[in-house]
């Protein structure tokens, strides 16, 4: 299995600009993580979706993001408009059964100048 | 809520050694799991080891191993005959077992620096 998958690797962006991160899930799995990662805040997740319905948006900072899952092998993630404080890494993880180990995606790292 | 606490920013051992990582954490939850996470510097986040709560027997995985104390909250994590490869960002993590709520709770991390 080639793991989960995450596009773009790196995104540099001005600000005020829309940028959308995509995710694919390992095949099978049917839950879906989005965390952030930054010196400041650590890991946090942002919102996680079990067989493609949002379960818990608690941790998405504002109304600028918003994430979808239109079906089991495919999540995006938008922030719009993007502002410096966005810079992060982003994560997604998926897992296989309810209280599974999670496995995580290589990351995007997001620069809002 | 759920917290999770590393108390040792950084560390470092001598290539071959044995070294201890602390965690801690806090919760009302009496079923629930436990992991602990490697990032290395190509900040892919590597699953190390886990353990169940309800599981009195602490997990081994070959060089790696973990002693669970469920009454003092404590979860730390021994790296025997330590390798270069082993250089990264530790995180523990935590998430319930009930309730539908896979959420991982994360610590802030300790950096282990292997020396050669």
């Amino acid at each position: 299995d080639a793991g989960v998958i995450q596009s773009p690797r790196h995104e540099v962006t001005e600000m005020g600009q829309e940028v959308t991160l995509r995710c694919k899930p390992i095949s099978g799995h049917n839950s879906l993580f989005w965390y952030r990662q930054t010196m400041m805040r650590g890991l946090e997740l942002l919102i996680y979706f079990n067989n493609n319905v949002p379960i818990d948006d608690s941790g998405m900072p504002e109304d600028r993001f918003s994430a979808k899952m239109p079906n089991a092998s495919f999540s995006t993630l938008k922030i719009q408009p993007s502002e410096p404080r966005d810079s992060a890494v982003y994560f997604c993880a998926s897992s296989s059964l309810i209280f599974s180990e999670q496995f995580f995606g290589p990351g995007t790292r997001l620069t809002v100048l | 809520a759920q917290t999770v606490t590393q108390s040792q920013p950084e560390m470092s051992v001598q290539e071959a050694e044995t070294v201890t990582l602390s965690c801690t954490y806090d919760t009302s939850e009496n079923n629930y799991y436990l992991f602990w996470y490697k990032q290395p510097p190509s900040r892919q986040m590597i699953l190390v080891i886990r353990q169940e709560a309800y599981k009195q027997q602490n997990a081994t995985e070959n060089r790696f191993s973990v002693n669970f104390q469920k009454a003092a909250k404590s979860f730390s994590l021994k790296i025997s005959d330590s390798q270069l490869g082993d250089t990264a960002m530790y995180f523990c993590a935590f998430m319930k077992r009930m309730g539908g709520n896979e959420k991982l709770t994360f610590g802030t991390g300790t950096r282990l620096t292997i020396i050669p």
